[in-house]
């Protein structure tokens, strides 16, 4: 089976940079997404990493650690459109996993 | 394009009901999988179609059933709703079958069981 692990919540301001970790376990790992979701709405894709190291899109950016079975989100010059819960999710063989979310809040 | 298109949105039923709910993936896409959310345990895995083919299966009772037509479109079935059915119930599209080029969900199906 797979663990995943994120903080509960995070409040940040507005303008400011925001890390929101995720730590795994899995067998048979094929690749990790992180997924935004706004309250009532459905999760939107932000971002895949399958190999070690950094993805950058716009403000958003992901790393990745296979050995240490890690994965960080970084969300740039925030915005109060970025409050929102952010959803980590694993791949194995067979399924993908999510986190329980990290419900992140932007103050003005 | 049009993305992922679930019916209904809403659903009210009663103990005991049974219940189907449909998706319809992306165009191209032959992937389905399904996903319960609730607030306290957050999006559970239901299972994965490709190719009209059951690939996984999460660990859900046997009430819970789905098929996948040759068009990929997709359809959910709960029989015997238990008061615990209640979530939303997304279904998610990808082109492939290892999801290697992301996971599109639809706007999801609201179940309240009574």
């Amino acid at each position: 089976g797979q663990n995943i692990d994120q903080p509960t919540e995070m409040t940040a301001t507005e303008g400011a940079i925001v890390q929101i970790n995720c730590t795994y376990q899995t067998s048979g790992f094929n690749g990790l997404f992180w997924y935004q979701q706004h309250a009532g709405e459905a999760p939107t894709f932000l971002s895949y990493n399958v190999l070690d190291g950094l993805e950058e899109k716009g403000r958003f950016s992901s790393f990745l650690s296979r050995s240490k079975g890690y994965s960080y989100l970084l969300l740039k010059e925030l915005q109060m459109k970025d409050s929102a819960s952010y959803l980590c999710a694993v791949r194995d063989w067979r399924q993908l996993t999510f986190g329980s979310g990290t419900q992140l809040t932007v103050l003005p | 394009k049009a993305g992922v298109t679930q019916t209904p949105r809403y659903l009210i039923k009663t103990r005991g009901q049974q219940v189907t709910l449909s998706c319809s993936p992306i165009s191209g896409h032959r992937s389905v999988s399904w996903y319960q959310q609730t607030p306290g345990q957050g999006l559970q895995f239901l299972f994965e179609y490709f190719s009209e083919t059951q690939r996984n299966k999460g660990n859900f009772p046997g009430r819970f059933s789905g098929r996948q037509f040759s068009n990929s479109r997709s359809e959910m079935n709960v029989s015997t709703l238990e008061l615990g059915d209640s979530a939303l119930y997304l279904c998610a599209s990808s082109l492939g079958d290892t999801g290697d080029y992301g996971y599109t969900f639809g706007s999801g199906t609201r179940l309240t069981v009574v």
